[in-house]
């Protein structure tokens, strides 16, 4: 069972567009929520972070926004790049769970030049 | 940020043998790490907790005997999977807590199993 869904499963969009990526989890002990980019063959590296007492963080043209009432969050990349085609993985963990990860089943983002 | 090396990047072996893979933590030291395997195009599966001095606890479903574990150290965790068959073939992934909530992965090691 997926403590982390995410969605759109792939998702194109234009050089200079904006990608947006959702998530939402159930388990309200979660208190780290970062985000993650991969390349093929390459492991995840972390992309941004966000805790839930913050409603929006960004750093560069990469913005999470986070809903705790609603138990949501999402990535914001602006003015996305070609260099940006990945795959992106939402993440949760709480203290309470040995800082385990729970991963979202990833977004594949094509960025067309 | 930390570094987490992980060696091989890839390996390719015969049916029954075993296969030893190293995570590292190059610049700091990891009293945690996780082994992860990644099948294409899905999500990273935790397989198992590597704690420093002490015994790893495996997840659900997965056999012990054939992924061993090892944390010798406070820079050093191995994964030997013992026995390989075709069915491990995968992508391995470590990472490493530095003490706080931040993991660090390693670039992976995609294992194939002839």
């Amino acid at each position: 069972q997926q403590q982390v869904k995410q969605s759109p499963q792939s998702l194109i969009v234009q050089k200079g567009g904006i990608s947006i990526i959702n998530c939402a989890y159930e388990n309200t002990a979660f208190d780290y929520f970062p985000w993650y980019q991969q390349f093929p063959g390459k492991g995840p590296a972390l992309l941004i972070a966000i805790r839930p007492d913050v409603s929006e963080k960004k750093e560069g043209r990469f913005t999470i926004s986070f809903n705790k009432s609603a138990k949501q969050f999402s990535l914001h990349i602006m003015d996305s790049q070609p260099g940006d085609s990945a795959t992106y993985f939402c993440a949760a963990k709480s203290r309470s769970n040995d800082y385990k990860l729970s991963f979202g089943a990833g977004t594949t983002v094509t960025v067309r030049a | 940020g930390a570094v987490v090396s992980q060696h091989p990047s890839r390996v390719i072996c015969k049916s029954g043998t075993s296969v030893k893979i190293e995570c590292r933590s190059l610049d700091f030291q990891a009293t945690t790490m996780f082994w992860y395997r990644q099948f294409p195009k899905q999500s990273l599966m935790l397989m198992a907790t590597s704690n420093e001095g002490s015994k790893a606890t495996y997840e659900q479903g997965v056999e012990k005997d054939k992924f061993l574990i090892n944390h010798a150290s406070l820079t050093l965790s191995t994964l030997t999977v013992t026995s390989a068959h075709p069915e491990d073939s995968s992508f391995y992934i470590c990472s490493a807590n530095q003490g706080g909530t931040e993991a660090f992965f390693g670039q992976g090691t995609r294992l194939t199993v002839v």
